[in-house]
């Protein structure tokens, strides 16, 4: 199992360019969640999944976009790039959001500087 | 008021030490706990839930006191290798809540 894959590890974008992080888990999770994490801050959720055709906003929602298609894929949109938006962008993945047995596989990351 | 609150340090521990960290969290309703290691630019991975009772896994000891909304962790026989950032982690409403970590930095 790969777990959960990533892709680009590095950007740079320009302000006002577009781009979509993409995030693919091969476990079968149903959950999928979108978190950025800017230095000594803790994990922000952007947007998370609850299943295939299935998306709900976080805590951060303002200037992304999500779908999901699929049970594996999670992609994450920037429209418009800000400066604001620099930071790491991890992708999750969990098999139930039960209180007790909720743990999350995260990616490796993306770090994003717009510039 | 931050929801989860954790010291920053950097705590420097000389190998073979005992350290120990707090972490409290503003929700009483919140419903289960966790601890995650986040290592240098690495993505984070879950080191150990919290349990009521308390529990241990290994050199690591997780405490939990809903009374006063805190919880802890304990690392004994400190490591080279657990150099990292620990994230103490709060379920609320089926939804993570993360502290911002605290970093270790363990001494030879």
């Amino acid at each position: 199992n790969a777990g959960v894959t990533q892709t680009p590890k590095f950007r740079i974008l320009k302000i006002g360019q577009s781009m979509t992080l993409q995030c693919t888990q091969d476990m079968n999770h149903n959950y999928m969640y979108w978190y950025r994490q800017d230095p000594g801050m803790g994990l922000k959720l952007i947007y998370y999944s609850v299943g295939a055709g299935i998306t709900d906003k976080g805590e951060v929602p303002n200037g992304y976009n999500v779908s999901r298609s699929t049970t594996e894929d999670f992609p994450l949109r920037l429209e418009l790039a800000a400066p604001s938006q620099t930071s790491v962008y991890f992708c999750a993945s969990s098999y139930t959001t039960s209180a007790e047995y909720n743990e999350q596989f995260f990616g490796p990351g993306t770090r994003l500087t717009v510039l | 008021r931050k929801e989860v609150e954790q010291d920053p340090g950097p705590f420097n521990v000389p190998e073979g030490a005992t350290v120990a960290f707090n972490c409290t969290y503003s929700n009483s309703a919140s419903q289960s706990f966790f601890w995650y290691r986040q290592d240098c630019r690495k993505e984070p991975k879950l080191l150990m839930s919290v349990y009521s009772s308390g529990n241990e896994d290994g050199r690591f000891t997780a405490q939990l006191n809903r009374a006063s909304q805190y919880i802890s962790l304990l690392i004994r026989d400190s490591k080279l290798s657990d150099s990292a950032t620990y994230l103490c982690v709060v379920n609320m409403n089926y939804q993570l809540i993360w502290g911002a970590g605290t970093k270790l930095i363990i001494k030879p």
